[in-house]
């Protein structure tokens, strides 16, 4: 069965602090990683990610996949309050067809 | 920036009742989906769509459910008899190639409510 676990569940955290979010997987076909941030109701995509070791970056959001290892990892430096979001990881495992986690739900407190 | 529309935003059905919630993907986008997440849960896919035919289905979806996309623009989902456990927020989302090489875009989502 295919799983994808993402930790911690929750986190609660002060403007400025520097956050990691970690998903790590375990799927019969691979495609992609993707990681989402989802606000109210539509997750919006972040990053897709493909081949190890390459960061992607976005302002002050990266990510980084380990296909080696089975995991990925999102950084968020210097959060703010809009920041706060639940933070979905994906794995594309057929065309599109995402097993996805069960996200970690990020509080940036002022 | 192109979005991706559903109608309803909420829908509450009887059990039994047919539902069809509706979609208009982005435009030049070819590939469709549906996901749903059931309140406090995964989301979770349910079936993707291209050339107007079903490519993908999982076990969620059943003979009780069905898609078309009735004409160039929208795509549509149909429950023909729900039930309690359909109660859920229900995506679509669309992507201009497959194949894992272009994200999806989702829109915000229909809740239903089954009574």
């Amino acid at each position: 069965e295919d799983k994808v676990v993402q930790s911690p569940l929750s986190l609660v955290v002060h403007e400025g602090d520097t956050v990691t979010l970690n998903c790590s997987y375990e799927v019969t076909n691979f495609r992609s990683l993707l990681w989402y941030k989802q606000e109210k109701k539509a997750p919006t995509f972040l990053f897709m990610l493909t081949s190890s070791g390459i960061e992607k970056k976005s302002g002050r959001l990266s990510s980084i996949l380990d296909k080696k290892e089975l995991f990925s990892i999102l950084n968020i430096t210097a959060t703010q309050t809009g920041d706060s979001a639940v933070y979905l990881c994906a794995v594309d495992v057929n065309n599109n067809d995402m097993r996805f986690g069960a996200g970690t739900r990020l509080t940036v407190k002022p | 920036e192109p979005e991706v529309t559903q109608t309803p935003s909420h829908q509450v059905t009887q059990m039994g009742q047919e539902v069809i919630l509706r979609c208009v993907p982005i435009s030049n986008h070819l590939y469709f989906y549906w996901y749903r997440q059931i309140l406090g849960q995964k989301v979770e896919f349910l079936v993707s769509f291209y050339n107007n035919e079903i490519s993908e289905k999982s076990e969620i979806f059943d003979d009780q459910f069905s898609v078309e996309r009735p004409d160039g623009s929208n795509f549509t989902l149909k429950i023909r008899s729900t039930k309690l456990e359909d109660s859920a927020m229900y995506f679509c989302a669309s992507t201009k190639r497959a194949g894992g090489t272009s994200p999806l875009h989702f829109g915000n989502g229909t809740r239903l409510t089954v009574t």
